[in-house]
């Protein structure tokens, strides 16, 4: 039973190219989070999506950040024009429902570097 | 104000001594999941142990157990005879149970502690 997986592990983009960060959520999870993590930082929540719809997007930035996460196929972190300060780790994690007492399964993280 | 504080950002300790992680949380739901992650160096988030906020038992997992003060708001990580491979970051994080205020689903992180343990 494979776990969440991200891909790349790791991305390199020059500013002003354009990232896309993928996640696949455990067999059967239908809610995916992102995540964020700063250097020597705590993860901040971004995004939290079920199956064709946003639900919370209240730690996304306004511009240059989408994602999504359609029927069929991985979800989508994207990042147009990227600039320094986008440079983090990216972490995606699943659980079954959006329930208050399930653990949230994360993968390996994307380290997103911008030259 | 913070939902979750996690107020030492480095601590050292011997091996094989217990160590205590602090974790405050702030929340007027009823319902709420207080949850432990490990980050090692490598980076991953590993999930150590879960805390609902009926429980009445403290939970376990092996060597980890978590001290839940419900009145006191606080669900502090405590690792028995630390080893050298504990040396790492450790999340306290909450998911809060309110259905009608959208976005509590989410998993809200503090800030970490960095665990070195000494041989």
């Amino acid at each position: 039973n494979a776990g969440v997986m991200q891909n790349p592990r790791h991305l390199v983009r020059r500013r002003g190219q354009e990232a896309r960060l993928r996640c696949s959520p455990m067999k059967g999870h239908s809610h995916v989070y992102w995540y964020r993590q700063l250097p020597e930082e705590g993860l901040k929540f971004m995004v939290y999506l079920q199956k064709e719809n946003i639900i919370d997007e209240s730690g996304m930035p306004k511009e240059r950040f989408s994602a999504e996460f359609p029927k069929e196929g991985p979800s989508i972190l994207r990042i147009q024009q990227v600039v320094r300060g986008d440079s983090a780790a990216y972490f995606c994690a699943s659980s079954l429902s959006g329930s208050w007492n399930e653990k949230l399964f994360f993968g390996s993280g994307t380290q997103l570097s911008v030259l | 104000a913070q939902k979750i504080t996690q107020t030492q950002p480095g601590m050292f300790v011997q091996e094989k001594e217990a160590v205590t992680l602090d974790c405050t949380y702030d929340t007027s739901d009823q319902s709420y999941g207080l949850f432990w992650y490990k980050q090692p160096s490598s980076g991953e988030m590993i999930f150590l142990i879960y805390q609902g906020s009926y429980d009445e038992q403290n939970a376990t997992e092996g060597r980890y157990s978590l001290n839940f003060q419900k009145a006191r708001k606080s669900a502090n990580l405590v690792i028995s005879a630390s080893q050298l491979g504990d040396s790492a970051m450790y999340f306290c994080a909450m998911r809060e149970g309110d259905w009608s205020n959208f976005g509590n689903e989410k998993l809200t992180f503090g800030t970490g502690t960095r665990l070195t343990i000494i041989p």
